[in-house]
């Protein structure tokens, strides 16, 4: 899988857009962007995933640059409930390699 | 219910023990991992599977085994329990396409003493 960098932490006043980094230079062609969160000591909770295009659903909008290298996770207005860390993770779409990988993620502290 | 359950919640076991730990879910996935998570780190993946006759060593698969029972069925144990197993235990599943990614239980705290 592709190595990911993410800022370790950031913070984002509640009903701001909370604007999450990730570099990922060493994607290949055949590599997806996926964003998870942990809430705490939770589960983590899959968020949203895209190849090239931009992607939004009912949680957050993912936007990938054009050459891939590196993405950002959009969180439109940002509520308490949103502290969390969040993980950019690259991998295969499917196949044996397409394993999840954890890295250490950002930790987003939301404020009022 | 949890769409994928984990028991138990909590468990402290001594050094030297065999302890297992299961994970049952109702996804209809084909696809169960088993991950564990120490303080401040990102999840490292133990043992995979992806259908009931196929089992699949992860990262940190040493001390650990598995058992694929049924498609909605994936246990894991510790042969003999030591304390630094001691960590968060997630089990997850997916289907073989990941149309909605990973679905992840509520982790099991294991505590070897």
């Amino acid at each position: 899988d592709a190595k990911t960098t993410q800022p370790t932490s950031m913070d984002c006043a509640e009903g701001r857009a909370a604007n999450l980094p990730c570099n990922h230079s060493t994607i290949s062609g055949n590599e997806y962007v996926y964003w998870y969160r942990q809430i705490h000591s939770q589960g983590p909770q899959y968020i949203i995933h895209g190849l090239k295009n931009n992607e939004t659903n009912e949680m957050a909008s993912l936007i990938i640059t054009e050459d891939r290298k590196s993405s950002t996770l959009i969180l439109p207005h940002a509520t308490l409930r949103d502290t969390a860390v969040y993980y950019c993770i690259v991998r295969p779409y499917t196949g044996t390699a397409s394993k999840l990988t954890f890295g250490t993620g950002t930790r987003l502290q939301v404020t009022l | 219910d949890a769409d994928v359950t984990q028991t138990p919640r909590n468990r402290i076991t001594k050094t030297g023990k065999r302890i297992m730990l299961e994970c049952s879910q109702t996804k209809g996935h084909d696809r169960m991992y088993w991950y564990r998570q120490d303080p401040g780190l990102g999840l490292r993946l133990i043992y995979y599977s992806f259908d009931v006759k196929d089992i699949n060593k992860g990262e940190i698969s040493d001390g650990y085994s598995v058992s694929r029972q049924a498609q909605a069925k994936f246990s894991l144990s510790l042969e003999s329990a030591i304390p630094n197993q001691t960590a968060l235990y997630f089990c997850a599943t997916s289907d073989s396409l990941d149309r909605r990614g990973y679905t992840f239980g509520s982790g099991t705290r294991l505590t070897v003493v």
